[in-house]
């Protein structure tokens, strides 16, 4: 049981690129989130999905997407990479949504030069 | 809207020292709150949550928490800190108010704990 797990772990991009980061997790987790973690500002939510095929956005959406085609993935999309976007990314899943706990991946850490 | 705070960037003790992390939280709604910790360089895990029922939680690694909802605070505390315990703490937030936006986890800023040998 490996829990949730994100590749790749350092990423460097130049403006304009872009990028998917991965998730996957195998506890059957019905929800996913991601999250970005700036120094001194805690985590922000990005986006969130409660099942297969459903998504919706968090507190800091622009300039990324999601999907969710499997319970088990989560893939993060950024399509035009800004400065603005390096960040350490954290995946995160839980079985409900409400009182229950939120495991996290180990994190991407991403520069965007 | 629902938030949290946790007044202090950091927080250093003497091991063998009690310790205390300060969290206090604003929501509309019954709370439902939750400790993460963070290593250097790692993703947060789960310490411990409050729900419902007994003020005082305990969780992981000799860890509690009281819930105090007069004061809407909920301070992490250990009886003897670790040099081990050095590491980022996180308190965390939902409000238990059902359905959308509301039932979002909102984190701290987050407090560094130093436990000096």
């Amino acid at each position: 049981n490996a829990g949730v797990t994100q590749t790749p772990k350092f990423r460097i991009l130049k403006i304009g690129q872009s990028m998917t980061l991965q998730c996957t997790q195998d506890m059957n987790h019905n929800y996913m989130y991601w999250y970005r973690q700036d120094p001194g500002m805690g985590l922000k939510l990005i986006y969130y999905s409660v099942g297969a095929g459903i998504t919706d956005k968090g507190e800091v959406p622009n300039g990324y997407n999601v999907s969710r085609s499997t319970t088990e993935d989560f893939p993060l999309r950024l399509e035009l990479a800004a400065p603005s976007q390096t960040s350490v990314y954290f995946c995160a899943s839980s079985l409900t949504g409400v009182t229950d706990t939120q495991y996290f991946g180990p994190g991407t850490r991403l520069t965007v030069l | 809207a629902q938030s949290v705070a946790q007044p202090e960037d950091q927080v250093n003790v003497a091991e063998g020292n009690p310790l205390t992390v300060k969290c206090t939280y604003s929501v509309s709604g019954n709370p439902y709150l939750f400790w993460y910790v963070q290593y250097p360089n790692r993703g947060l895990q789960f310490l411990l949550k409050y729900i419902t029922g007994d003020n005082l939680v305990k969780g992981s690694y000799g860890f509690e928490a009281e819930f105090n909802k007069s004061q809407t605070s909920f301070h992490l505390k250990k009886p003897s800190a670790l040099v081990s315990d050095s590491a980022l703490y996180f308190c965390a937030v939902r409000d238990g108010v059902y359905g959308g936006a509301t039932n979002k986890l909102i984190f701290g800023t987050g407090t560094l704990l130093a436990v000096q040998p």
